[in-house]
């Protein structure tokens, strides 16, 4: 079964500076898609990023970037010029695919909470 | 108005009581999800359904059912609630994507129950 790990039970990062967020999982597939999910104090779930397994470039989505390396089965989110809204859970996600044993269904990691300071 | 909607948003109830939490999507989705999420342990799947007619036990289905009223509609019951189902529960859905590939959970703003 896949297993995705985030180590960082917290984080904190200056406002404006960078802070990458750690995930680590665990899968014996070689087709599956990744995603970082952001959960403000509001508790909306919200999609920040998603990767595709098959794709060695890693995806970005203005300030937010990732860090795939397939070998390591690392998948971390960096956040550039941190702002006071990025204050979150971050929740890593593994789905696999095209429809492989999980049916689609995504699994999280534990989720990182992420504190900006003005 | 949001795209997936979850009611209540709120819920106190007792031990023993039933109860049902709705989802409703306007994204034309087929596939819906339910999810648990506890302090700490992250979303667990609990349901899901990929059409009306194809529902499926998640990771932690037991003391949960479901319905898929229609494609748009997809409900949560706890039969006989208990104190350590109190969590904060989310409705999730998704297409297929483009050629069977990434489709996006898009998530509904989650129900907190509470069961005393």
């Amino acid at each position: 079964a896949q297993t995705v790990t985030q180590s960082q039970p917290e984080m904190s990062v200056q406002e404006a500076e960078t802070v990458t967020l750690s995930c680590t999982y665990d899968t014996s597939e070689s087709d599956y898609y990744l995603f970082w999910y952001k959960q403000p104090p509001s508790r909306q779930m919200i999609l920040v990023i998603r990767q595709e397994a098959y794709k060695q470039q890693n995806a970005t989505e203005n300030r937010f970037s990732v860090n795939f390396q397939k070998a390591a089965k690392s998948f971390s989110l960096k956040i550039s010029d941190s702002q006071l809204g990025d204050a979150a859970m971050y929740f890593c996600a593994y789905r696999s695919a095209p429809y492989g044993g999980s049916q689609g269904n995504l699994i999280f990691g534990k989720g990182t909470k992420l504190s900006v300071k003005p | 108005d949001a795209d997936v909607t979850q009611t209540p948003r709120n819920r106190i109830t007792k031990t023993g009581k039933r109860i049902m939490l709705e989802c409703s999507q306007t994204k034309g989705h087929d596939r819906m999800y339910w999810y648990r999420q506890d302090p700490g342990l992250g979303l667990r799947l609990i349901y899901y359904s990929f059409d009306v007619k194809d529902i499926n036990k998640g990771e932690i289905s037991d003391g949960y059912s479901v319905s898929r009223q229609a494609q748009a509609k997809f409900s949560l019951s706890l039969e006989s609630a208990i104190p350590n189902q109190t969590a904060l529960y989310f409705c999730a859905t998704s297409d297929l994507g483009l050629a069977g590939g990434a489709d996006t959970q898009y998530f509904g703003p989650g129900t907190r129950l509470t069961v005393l």
